[in-house]
């Protein structure tokens, strides 16, 4: 049964850059066909998709924080990792890792289909 | 502002059926048959119920049914249970510039 799991610092000071890695088990993160994605969820509010990545590196990300983020892939420890630099209060979020289905891969489209399954996510808070 | 616009709110009785809206635009909803919808129990990770427009993952309760019709994606849950009490999201492909777009979510109480 594939598993993710979010770990990273809880707690984040304004203008830092906030780090989070996702573990995938039980299943390879090098799977053909499928992405690594990351949503987040301010509290009480909705979910953001943020980016996704395939196990070659190749990246896609959500346009509106698209200057900020920055995914990459570590095939060896099975694991994706999440970076957004220069973060403020608004970023304050549960952040989710999910396996993504996309298809019909360029180097600067998909066609994105479902998220499943999800990590139970991680509160990252933004404050000094 | 999310957008993909959903009611904030539904209820409804047990046994009884409800339907959540998610209406989009010609660019996301109504051009790709990509919707998906999540459920979210209180403090728990978002579950996939429906993707591709009406497809059930295996494990997902045939209660659960998804339709389109336009820019507008419908969930339906018949035979309401206590058990299903929980926020519910859309999410739509949106083509090659925007991607991957939500819903604001919608809360479901079992009266």
């Amino acid at each position: 049964q594939l598993q993710l799991q979010e770990s990273g610092p809880g707690l984040v000071k304004p203008s830092e850059t906030l780090s989070l890695t996702c573990t995938v088990s039980g299943g390879s993160i090098s799977s053909s066909s499928y992405y690594w994605g990351w949503i987040r969820q301010p509290p009480g509010k909705g979910l953001e998709w943020i980016g996704s990545i395939y196990y070659s590196g190749s990246t896609y990300y959500n346009p509106s924080l698209k200057s900020r983020v920055t995914i990459s892939v570590d095939t060896s420890k099975n694991q994706f990792s999440l970076k957004l630099s220069s973060v403020t209060a608004a970023d304050t979020a549960v952040y989710y890792c999910a396996r993504h289905l996309g298809f019909d891969c360029s180097s600067t489209s998909c066609y994105w289909n479902w998220f499943d399954p999800w990590g139970q996510g991680t509160l990252v808070t933004v404050s000094s | 502002q999310s957008a993909l616009t959903q009611p904030a709110s539904v209820s409804g009785s047990p046994g009884q059926s409800i339907t959540i809206s998610c209406t989009g635009t010609s660019s996301d909803v109504g051009s790709y048959n990509l919707v998906s919808w999540y459920q979210q129990h209180p403090g728990k990770a978002p579950k996939l119920m429906i993707y591709e427009v009406s497809k059930r993952p295996s494990g997902v309760s045939n209660r659960f049914s998804g339709s389109k019709s336009g820019n507008t994606a419908s969930l339906t849950i018949s035979g309401l249970q206590a058990e299903d009490e929980a926020d519910y999201y859309c999410c739509s492909y949106a083509g090659s510039s925007t991607y991957v777009v939500f819903g604001g979510g919608t809360k479901l109480t079992v009266l």
